[in-house]
């Protein structure tokens, strides 16, 4: 059973420029967030989707915007790059997200793929 | 807002030694405690989860992590360190009542002597 898979793996953008990132969940899998993973502030929620609708958002500006369609793939999107968005950007999934359809995290497990290095410069 | 404290960025043992990685969370409402691996170059494997069920959680790789309410903690320990634990690691909560948003704590970077 494949993983969650991250595309690109490594990508380098200059100051001002966007970037799209995408991710694909494990099959059969519904919900997907994502996470900026940087040295200084560690990890970051960014945004979750379940069933295509964004249901939980971090403390990120606009420039940070994602999408989730209907075959559960993801893709996030920063505008006009900044130095500071440099970090690796994590894709993770499950196949429940808990308060949806009656799921717990008991039976919920949330897996990570092994994500985008963005470098601005 | 549910948070978590994480007791030393970086941990140092002896092979064959015990491990234990320390985890604070705050919370006012029972929380979901998690403890996640991080490869050099990779993404956050899962070791063990706690959801109000057992207290003492075991995970893979021989972890467990033990849940104390009256001390707000979830430490981590592994009876006998090798090699191939070193690596970083990171306790989560998951501070909503919905959804999968997972709040970490700023990570335990494990090393391992010989």
């Amino acid at each position: 059973k494949a993983g969650v898979t991250q595309t690109p793996r490594y990508l380098i953008k200059t100051r001002g420029q966007q970037v799209t990132l995408s991710c694909s969940p494990i099959s059969g899998h519904r919900s997907v967030s994502w996470y900026q993973q940087t040295p200084g502030q560690g990890l970051q929620f960014l945004f979750e989707y379940f069933s295509e609708t964004q249901r939980n958002k971090g403390n990120f500006p606009g420039r940070f915007s994602g999408r989730q369609f209907s075959n559960s793939r993801s893709e996030m999107n920063v505008s006009t790059l900044e130095l500071g968005d440099s970090a690796l950007y994590l894709c993770a999934s499950s196949a429940l997200a808990r308060g949806y359809g009656g799921a717990t995290l008991d039976g919920n497990t949330i897996y990570f793929g092994e994500g985008s290095w963005l470098t601005v410069v | 807002a549910q948070s978590v404290t994480q007791l030393g960025s970086h941990v140092s043992v002896s092979e064959g030694a015990l491990v234990l990685l320390r985890c604070n969370y705050s919370s006012s409402v029972p929380p979901y405690l998690f403890w996640y691996v991080q490869y050099p170059n990779q993404g956050l494997q899962l070791l063990l989860k706690y959801t109000s069920a057992a207290t003492l959680v075991k995970g893979i790789n021989g972890f467990e992590a033990e849940f104390k309410k009256s001390e707000t903690s979830f430490h981590l320990t592994k009876p006998s360190a090798h090699m191939s634990d070193a690596a970083e690691y990171f306790c989560a909560v998951s501070p909503n009542n919905a959804g999968n948003m997972l709040t970490f704590g700023g990570g335990t970077r494990l090393m391992v002597k010989p």
